[in-house]
C-alpha cells in the first residue's frame, strides 16, 4: 500500500517569511495529492490539491509542487501571516482507490 | 452544495459505556464515507470506510464498529468504551478524490 512521509513535524517561521513542507510517497500509481489545514480544535480543511498531470499549482499565497520522478510534493506558503499557524497534512491517492493516505502532519507556527 | 453533519459535538462517557456517533451528508448521492480518529496532538487514523449501503471496510481491529443503514448516513458504535477511545472523531465524505471532513465529535472517556 501507499506510504506518505511528511517533514518537518514542527516548523516556526517569522511572519512575512516563507514556509515549505515536504512529503514523499511510495506508490508510483498515486495521482492525486491534496493538502489540508487543521486549526486548533477544528476539522481539517482542504486548501489546495494537485493532480499528476501538472507540476505546480498556485492559489494566492499558497502553492504546491509535484515531482513524480522523485515521488515527492511540497507545500509553499509565502508572506506568512499569524492565521497560517495550524497543522498541515499532506495526502496521496490514486483515483481507483477509495482511501487517502495521510502524512503525519506539520505544526506550523508563525512568529509575529 | 454538499454539507456534512456530525453529532453530538462533544461527549463525555464513562469507561464500559456504549457509544453511538452519527454522521449524515446532504447534497450528494452515493458518497464514499469515512470515520477517522485523531488523538490529541496526533495524526488522522482511518477507522472505517464505506462505498455503499451495508458495505463497511475496517482498517484497524478494535472495539468499535460502523454501519451504513442509509446512503448518506454513517454510524460509529461501541458496546463498551475504553479509556483509549478518547479522541476527536471525524466523519468524511468523498467525491471522486476530494475528501471533505465533518465538524467532528470530541469524545472523552473517563
Amino acid at each position: 500500500g501507499e506510504n506518505v512521509e511528511q517533514h518537518p513535524s514542527t516548523l516556526s517561521v517569522q511572519e512575512g517569511d516563507s514556509a515549505v513542507i515536504k512529503c514523499t510517497y511510495s506508490d508510483s500509481a498515486s495521482n492525486y495529492f491534496p493538502w489540508y489545514k487543521q486549526e486548533l480544535g477544528k476539522r481539517p480543511q482542504l486548501i489546495i490539491d494537485i493532480r499528476s498531470n501538472v507540476g505546480e499549482k498556485k492559489d494566492q499565497r499558497i502553492a504546491v509542487t509535484l515531482n513524480k520522478t522523485a515521488k515527492h510534493f511540497s507545500l509553499h506558503i509565502t508572506e506568512t501571516q499569524p492565521e497560517d499557524s495550524a497543522v498541515y497534512f499532506c495526502a496521496a491517492n490514486n483515483f481507483g482507490n477509495e482511501k487517502l493516505t495521510f502524512g503525519t502532519g506539520t505544526r506550523l507556527t508563525i512568529i509575529p | 452544495s454538499q454539507t456534512i453533519h456530525q453529532w453530538p459535538a462533544t461527549l463525555v462517557q464513562p469507561v464500559g459505556s456504549p457509544l453511538s456517533l452519527e454522521c449524515t451528508v446532504e447534497g450528494t448521492s452515493n458518497p464514499n464515507l469515512y470515520w477517522y480518529r485523531q488523538a490529541a496532538g496526533r495524526g488522522l487514523q482511518l477507522l472505517f470506510y464505506s462505498v455503499g449501503i451495508g458495505q463497511i471496510s475496517s482498517e484497524v481491529p478494535q472495539n468499535l464498529s460502523a454501519s451504513r443503514p442509509q446512503d448518506r448516513q454513517f454510524i460509529l458504535s461501541s458496546k463498551k468504551l475504553l479509556l483509549s477511545d478518547s479522541g476527536f472523531y471525524l466523519c468524511a465524505w468523498s467525491r471522486v478524490a476530494e475528501q471533505f471532513f465533518g465538524p467532528g465529535t470530541r469524545l472523552t472517556v473517563l
